[in-house]
């Protein structure tokens, strides 16, 4: 079954306002990233987070490794915020094989 | 600033044709990787490398084969492609360790009619 499962699957949102993304997966984790795809295609790498609360900017992730869940909260939305946020992770530590989730897709409207 | 350039950008292939992905890195990063993405489903890894003239098999290597010759270039090979090929395909590459950062190309979207 999936590995990497995130909600919501897409969200809509008035620009300032704030998001909570989701990502639950299913086996141990030795790393957590979140990833941005935007409406063109391209993927950045946000922030790695495999336990814990990092910041970056207006984006804060929370993991709780022993349950198997990490959170991405993105404070005062931008229209630039729009696109797919991934969630991935990595069940081993040799290198970055990463397992992906389907991911949230974000429209902030001006 | 890191970077991976992909070519070609697009591609429009037969069935049963030979496709070659190219991959070049100049982050000189160890590990390089193949990923595709289809609607409906999340990046799947195809195959990867972390070291020239060796190639290892990722989650969804059916169909592929990778080539490695240097440490800037990585190449996916689909011999006779398959209508179920149809897909964009990301390269990407990282530094050694387990929080070495993964940048990603910009894909390549292989249409197989």
């Amino acid at each position: 079954g999936q590995q990497v499962q995130q909600s919501p699957s897409s969200l809509v949102l008035q620009e300032g306002e704030n998001a909570e993304l989701q990502c639950n997966f299913s086996s141990t984790a030795t790393q957590l990233q979140w990833f941005y795809q935007s409406p063109g295609g391209s993927l950045v790498s946000l922030l790695s987070n495999p336990s814990g609360t990092k910041h970056t900017g207006r984006l804060t992730s929370t993991t709780v490794t022993k349950e198997r869940r990490s959170s991405l909260h993105i404070s005062s939305s931008q229209t630039t915020d729009s696109g797919t946020y991934l969630c991935a992770i990595d069940r081993n530590s040799a290198g970055n094989k990463l397992t992906f989730g389907i991911g949230t897709r974000v429209l902030v409207r001006p | 600033e890191a970077a991976v350039t992909q070519s070609p950008r697009s591609k429009v292939a037969v069935t049963g044709g030979k496709v070659t992905l190219s991959c070049h890195q100049t982050n000189n990063h160890d590990y390089m990787y193949w990923y595709r993405q289809d609607t409906g489903h999340g990046l799947r890894l195809i195959h990867y490398s972390y070291v020239a003239d060796s190639t290892e098999k990722g989650d969804i290597p059916d169909g592929y084969k990778a080539s490695r010759p240097s440490q800037e270039n990585f190449s996916l090979i689909l011999e006779l492609a398959s209508l179920s090929q149809t897909a964009v395909y990301f390269c990407a590459s990282s530094g050694t360790g387990v929080t070495g950062q993964l940048y990603f190309g910009e894909g390549s979207k292989l249409t197989v009619l």
